[in-house]
Protein backbone atom coordinates (compact mmCIF):
# COMPACT_ATOMS: atom_id res chain seq x y z
CA UNK A 1 0.00 0.00 0.00
CA UNK A 2 1.45 3.57 -1.10
CA UNK A 3 0.70 6.16 1.77
CA UNK A 4 2.46 8.04 4.20
CA UNK A 5 3.75 7.03 7.56
CA UNK A 6 4.29 8.82 10.85
CA UNK A 7 5.59 7.29 13.97
CA UNK A 8 5.12 7.13 16.94
CA UNK A 9 1.16 8.06 17.27
CA UNK A 10 1.88 9.14 20.85
CA UNK A 11 5.01 10.41 22.33
CA UNK A 12 5.93 11.71 25.69
CA UNK A 13 8.70 14.05 26.33
CA UNK A 14 10.19 16.00 29.03
CA UNK A 15 10.33 19.71 28.83
CA UNK A 16 13.91 20.77 27.61
CA UNK A 17 14.64 17.64 25.51
CA UNK A 18 15.01 17.50 21.69
CA UNK A 19 12.27 14.97 19.91
CA UNK A 20 12.30 13.85 16.27
CA UNK A 21 9.75 13.24 14.41
CA UNK A 22 9.38 10.52 11.73
CA UNK A 23 7.68 10.47 8.76
CA UNK A 24 8.20 8.37 5.72
CA UNK A 25 6.43 8.18 2.13
CA UNK A 26 6.30 5.48 -1.04
CA UNK A 27 4.48 7.51 -3.17
CA UNK A 28 7.06 8.66 -4.89
CA UNK A 29 6.46 12.58 -4.28
CA UNK A 30 8.91 15.21 -4.41
CA UNK A 31 7.53 17.65 -1.83
CA UNK A 32 6.98 16.99 1.92
CA UNK A 33 5.23 19.36 4.67
CA UNK A 34 5.36 19.41 8.36
CA UNK A 35 2.22 21.09 9.98
CA UNK A 36 0.99 21.77 13.18
CA UNK A 37 -2.48 21.35 14.80
CA UNK A 38 -3.36 22.79 18.27
CA UNK A 39 -7.42 22.12 19.42
CA UNK A 40 -9.72 24.10 17.74
CA UNK A 41 -7.29 25.50 15.47
CA UNK A 42 -6.42 25.06 11.59
CA UNK A 43 -3.10 23.72 10.23
CA UNK A 44 -0.16 25.82 10.39
CA UNK A 45 2.79 24.98 8.26
CA UNK A 46 6.37 24.93 10.49
CA UNK A 47 8.67 23.62 6.53
CA UNK A 48 8.00 22.12 3.48
CA UNK A 49 10.44 20.64 0.94
CA UNK A 50 10.12 20.36 -3.06
CA UNK A 51 13.28 18.66 -2.72
CA UNK A 52 15.91 16.46 -1.77
CA UNK A 53 18.68 18.40 0.23
CA UNK A 54 16.67 21.44 0.27
CA UNK A 55 13.98 22.84 2.57
CA UNK A 56 12.06 26.48 3.34
CA UNK A 57 10.54 28.35 6.65
CA UNK A 58 6.98 28.17 6.98
CA UNK A 59 4.93 30.53 8.85
CA UNK A 60 6.22 29.16 12.58
CA UNK A 61 9.33 27.47 11.64
CA UNK A 62 11.34 28.64 15.40
CA UNK A 63 11.95 25.95 17.82
CA UNK A 64 12.10 23.74 14.75
CA UNK A 65 14.30 21.86 12.21
CA UNK A 66 14.74 19.63 9.16
CA UNK A 67 16.36 17.10 6.95
CA UNK A 68 15.52 16.23 3.53
CA UNK A 69 18.30 13.80 3.02
CA UNK A 70 16.16 11.02 0.96
CA UNK A 71 13.30 11.52 -1.12
CA UNK A 72 10.95 9.38 1.17
CA UNK A 73 11.99 10.93 4.51
CA UNK A 74 11.17 14.02 5.89
CA UNK A 75 11.78 13.83 9.71
CA UNK A 76 11.29 16.90 11.73
CA UNK A 77 13.57 18.14 14.96
CA UNK A 78 11.31 19.80 18.15
CA UNK A 79 14.21 21.97 19.37
CA UNK A 80 13.90 22.76 23.43
CA UNK A 81 14.03 26.39 21.95
CA UNK A 82 10.09 25.62 21.04
CA UNK A 83 8.51 27.24 23.64
CA UNK A 84 4.95 25.39 23.41
CA UNK A 85 5.30 22.10 21.50
CA UNK A 86 2.55 20.30 22.82
CA UNK A 87 0.52 19.98 19.49
CA UNK A 88 -0.68 17.13 16.91
CA UNK A 89 2.35 17.14 14.21
CA UNK A 90 1.02 16.40 10.51
CA UNK A 91 3.25 15.26 7.68
CA UNK A 92 2.18 15.62 3.83
CA UNK A 93 3.21 14.86 0.70
CA UNK A 94 2.31 16.01 -2.60
CA UNK A 95 3.79 15.51 -6.15
CA UNK A 96 5.50 17.78 -7.10
CA UNK A 97 5.08 20.93 -4.98
CA UNK A 98 3.14 22.89 -7.60
CA UNK A 99 -0.22 25.33 -6.93
CA UNK A 100 -2.62 21.90 -8.31
CA UNK A 101 -1.11 19.37 -6.26
CA UNK A 102 -2.92 17.82 -3.72
CA UNK A 103 -1.53 17.17 -0.26
CA UNK A 104 -1.81 13.55 1.54
CA UNK A 105 -1.31 13.33 4.87
CA UNK A 106 -0.22 11.04 7.38
CA UNK A 107 -1.72 9.80 10.49
CA UNK A 108 -0.23 12.43 12.92
CA UNK A 109 1.65 12.18 16.03
CA UNK A 110 0.86 13.75 18.96
CA UNK A 111 3.41 15.54 21.14
CA UNK A 112 3.61 15.99 24.94
CA UNK A 113 6.04 17.42 26.52
CA UNK A 114 5.71 17.11 30.36
CA UNK B 1 -1.40 35.56 3.03
CA UNK B 2 -4.43 34.57 2.40
CA UNK B 3 -6.35 34.73 5.37
CA UNK B 4 -9.68 32.20 5.33
CA UNK B 5 -12.62 32.08 7.47
CA UNK B 6 -15.42 29.50 7.80
CA UNK B 7 -18.51 29.27 10.20
CA UNK B 8 -17.17 27.40 13.41
CA UNK B 9 -19.92 25.14 13.51
CA UNK B 10 -22.89 23.71 10.94
CA UNK B 11 -25.35 21.04 11.49
CA UNK B 12 -27.50 19.01 8.90
CA UNK B 13 -29.77 15.99 8.81
CA UNK B 14 -28.76 13.13 6.93
CA UNK B 15 -30.00 13.31 3.25
CA UNK B 16 -29.55 17.03 3.09
CA UNK B 17 -27.18 19.55 0.99
CA UNK B 18 -25.05 21.22 2.96
CA UNK B 19 -23.18 24.26 1.95
CA UNK B 20 -19.95 25.68 3.85
CA UNK B 21 -19.08 28.98 2.71
CA UNK B 22 -15.05 30.11 3.25
CA UNK B 23 -14.15 33.93 2.96
CA UNK B 24 -10.97 34.79 1.24
CA UNK B 25 -10.44 38.40 0.35
CA UNK B 26 -6.99 38.72 0.07
CA UNK B 27 -6.68 35.59 -2.64
CA UNK B 28 -3.44 35.92 -4.23
CA UNK B 29 -3.66 35.44 -8.57
CA UNK B 30 -2.06 32.51 -8.44
CA UNK B 31 -3.61 30.49 -5.26
CA UNK B 32 -5.81 27.63 -5.72
CA UNK B 33 -8.84 27.08 -3.40
CA UNK B 34 -8.85 23.37 -1.93
CA UNK B 35 -11.08 21.82 0.93
CA UNK B 36 -9.69 19.05 2.85
CA UNK B 37 -11.99 16.83 5.40
CA UNK B 38 -10.48 15.52 9.11
CA UNK B 39 -12.17 13.33 11.45
CA UNK B 40 -10.44 13.50 15.08
CA UNK B 41 -6.89 12.47 15.42
CA UNK B 42 -6.28 11.58 11.57
CA UNK B 43 -4.79 13.82 8.90
CA UNK B 44 -6.82 15.71 6.83
CA UNK B 45 -8.06 14.14 3.18
CA UNK B 46 -8.66 16.16 -0.18
CA UNK B 47 -12.08 16.74 -0.91
CA UNK B 48 -11.80 18.84 -4.52
CA UNK B 49 -9.84 21.91 -5.15
CA UNK B 50 -10.96 24.94 -8.05
CA UNK B 51 -9.39 27.97 -9.11
CA UNK B 52 -12.46 29.84 -10.13
CA UNK B 53 -16.07 28.52 -11.40
CA UNK B 54 -17.43 25.32 -10.15
CA UNK B 55 -15.71 22.15 -9.99
CA UNK B 56 -17.29 19.15 -9.52
CA UNK B 57 -16.24 15.57 -8.17
CA UNK B 58 -17.71 12.07 -7.22
CA UNK B 59 -18.51 13.68 -3.49
CA UNK B 60 -18.83 17.25 -3.38
CA UNK B 61 -19.20 20.42 -5.87
CA UNK B 62 -17.19 23.47 -5.58
CA UNK B 63 -18.47 26.51 -6.00
CA UNK B 64 -15.73 29.99 -6.87
CA UNK B 65 -17.20 33.48 -7.91
CA UNK B 66 -15.75 35.64 -10.35
CA UNK B 67 -13.72 37.59 -7.67
CA UNK B 68 -12.49 34.48 -6.33
CA UNK B 69 -12.88 36.55 -2.54
CA UNK B 70 -15.37 33.29 -1.41
CA UNK B 71 -15.93 29.80 -1.94
CA UNK B 72 -18.82 27.06 -1.48
CA UNK B 73 -18.13 23.99 -0.46
CA UNK B 74 -21.37 22.00 -0.98
CA UNK B 75 -22.23 18.06 0.04
CA UNK B 76 -25.44 16.54 -2.12
CA UNK B 77 -27.13 14.17 0.79
CA UNK B 78 -24.74 14.49 3.43
CA UNK B 79 -24.74 11.35 5.99
CA UNK B 80 -24.00 10.45 9.14
CA UNK B 81 -20.40 9.61 8.02
CA UNK B 82 -19.39 12.97 6.83
CA UNK B 83 -19.63 14.12 10.64
CA UNK B 84 -16.00 15.41 10.61
CA UNK B 85 -14.38 18.99 10.80
CA UNK B 86 -14.11 21.04 7.28
CA UNK B 87 -11.02 22.77 6.01
CA UNK B 88 -10.70 25.84 3.75
CA UNK B 89 -6.84 26.22 1.93
CA UNK B 90 -6.14 28.93 -0.10
CA UNK B 91 -2.39 29.41 -0.98
CA UNK B 92 0.17 28.91 -3.34
CA UNK B 93 1.70 25.25 -2.45
CA UNK B 94 4.92 26.58 -4.97
CA UNK B 95 5.85 29.45 -3.00
CA UNK B 96 4.91 27.33 0.19
CA UNK B 97 2.21 30.02 0.66
CA UNK B 98 -0.83 27.83 2.68
CA UNK B 99 -3.07 29.17 4.81
CA UNK B 100 -5.76 26.46 6.57
CA UNK B 101 -8.29 28.35 8.29
CA UNK B 102 -9.87 26.69 11.41
CA UNK B 103 -12.13 24.48 9.80
CA UNK B 104 -16.00 24.40 10.23
CA UNK B 105 -17.41 21.06 12.72
CA UNK B 106 -19.98 19.61 10.51
CA UNK B 107 -22.53 17.75 12.68
CA UNK B 108 -25.36 15.19 10.66
CA UNK B 109 -28.11 14.63 12.80
CA UNK B 110 -30.23 11.25 11.62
Amino acid sequence: DGGITQSPKYLFRKEGQNVTLSCEQNLNHDAMYWYRQDPGQGLRLIYYSQIVNDFQKGDIAEGYSVSREKKESFPLTVTSAQKNPTAFYLCASSKRGISTDTQYFGPGTRLTVL
Amino acid sequence: LAKTTQPISMDSYEGQEVNITCSHNNIATNDYITWYQQFPSQGPRFIIQGYKTKVTNEVASLFIPADRKSSTLSLPRVSLSDTAVYYCLVGDLTLGRLYFGRGTQLTVWP
